[in-house]
Formats: C-alpha cells, structure tokens, sequence
C-alpha cells in the first residue's frame, strides 16, 4: 500500500531563489490537497484540486505560489522569488472525492531559506 | 472562516494513565472531525475521525466524543504508552473541503 509520497524531503535554498516540490497521491484519490506548517502550529490550508482542476485556493497563497496538477494524478507546488517567511514544511494530502473523506497526508517538504 | 481551538497545548501523563484533548469550533455547519498524529519528522498521521450523525466512536484504547450543540469534541486516549507521545491535532472538515487544525497538543507519556 503506497501512501502519499512527497519530494524532496528537505530543501534548502537562497533567498530570492525558486524552489518547485512534487507530491504523488494514493493513486486512486481524485482530490489533492496542499498545507503548509510553521513550527510549532497546525497545517494551514493553501489549495486543493479535483482531477486537474484547481478549486479552492487560501489567502495564503500569493502570486509567488502557483501549483497544477496536469493530468489529475502528480501535483507540483512553485515558490518564485522565495523568502524568509517561505520556511516551512509544505505537506500534501489526498483523499476520494466523496463527502467527509478522510485526507492522508504525505511526510512533506521541509524548506529552509538561508 | 472556521476557527479551531485546542487545549492544552501540553500533557505529561504517566504510562498508563489516561489522556484527554478537547477542541471546540466556531462554524455549525462543520460535519466531519478528524483527529491526527504527528511525530517529528513526519506527516500528520489520521487515528480517529467522527462524523457529525454520531455522539462517540471508540477504536481500541483511542475514543472520540462529539457534542454539535456545544461545538466540542475531544480525543480521549486510555492506558497510556510511551509510544503515545506525539503531537495530536484536531481538525474540522468544512464545505469548502479543506480542514482547519487547531494548535496541537503535545503528549508526553512517561515511562
């Protein structure tokens, strides 16, 4: 049984720098959810997709972010111009798309912006 | 939007003992409440969830209560491991389809 797999695991990165992560769902999942977790504090939501189409997308999601999700299955999340507030983890989750589903998230990218 | 509140936020127990976390929620339409697991390192971890048709769900030594009217649920954890240390998270499913986690609670069981 594949669980959500998440990639890199760590990334470290300059200031001003883009950085891109990869998320693989459990393959039978159609939603994909992105989180980002500060230390010390739950995730908080910044987007989630049905198939490939983009549905919700958070606040917290500035036009320094963009992620797709092409073909319904992989998603990539993209921070351009990354800065010192960017470090975090970003987990991504997966779950069915009918009502209540439970997400299951993957182990996350942890970045760090020197 | 949704508001989680989690409480405590830390909980030192003896091996054994049993532990308890409660959250309460602001939006009354909210209807699906999972409860995770998070060990450092790692991702958030699904234990336990409850739906808004059921008062309490029991799996094994982990028990989840619901009270809609009030707005509160709570993680109850009995006979306590070491291997139950780890930061648990409350989370609330609203219509938008994205959960709202509140601040965590991180339990320490002491052999």
């Amino acid at each position: 049984d594949t669980g959500v797999s998440q990639n890199p695991r760590h990334k470290i990165t300059k200031r001003g720098q883009n950085v891109t992560f990869r998320c693989d769902p459990i393959s039978e999942h159609n939603r994909l959810y992105w989180y980002r977790q500060t230390l010390g504090q739950g995730p908080e939501f910044l987007t989630y997709f049905q198939n490939e189409a983009q549905l919700e997308k958070s606040r917290l999601l500035s036009d320094r972010f963009s992620a797709e999700r092409p073909k319904g299955s992989f998603s990539t999340l993209e921070i351009q111009r990354t800065e010192q507030g960017d470090s975090a983890m970003y987990l991504c989750a997966s779950s069915l798309s009918i009502s209540n589903q439970p997400q299951h998230f993957g182990d996350g990218t942890r970045l760090s912006i020197l | 939007g949704e508001n989680v509140e989690q409480h405590p936020s830390t909980l030192s127990v003896q091996e054994g003992d049993s532990a308890v976390i409660k959250c309460t929620y602001s939006d009354s339409a909210s209807n699906y409440f999972p409860w995770y697991k998070q060990e450092l390192g790692k991702g958030p971890q699904l234990i336990i969830d409850i739906r808004s048709n059921v008062g309490e769900k029991k799996d094994q030594r982990i028990a989840v209560t619901l009270n809609k009217t009030a707005k509160h649920f709570s993680l109850h954890i009995t006979e306590t491991q070491p291997e139950d240390s780890a930061v648990y998270f409350c989370a609330v499913h609203n219509a938008g389809n994205m959960l709202t986690f509140g601040g965590g609670t991180r339990l320490m069981v002491k052999p």
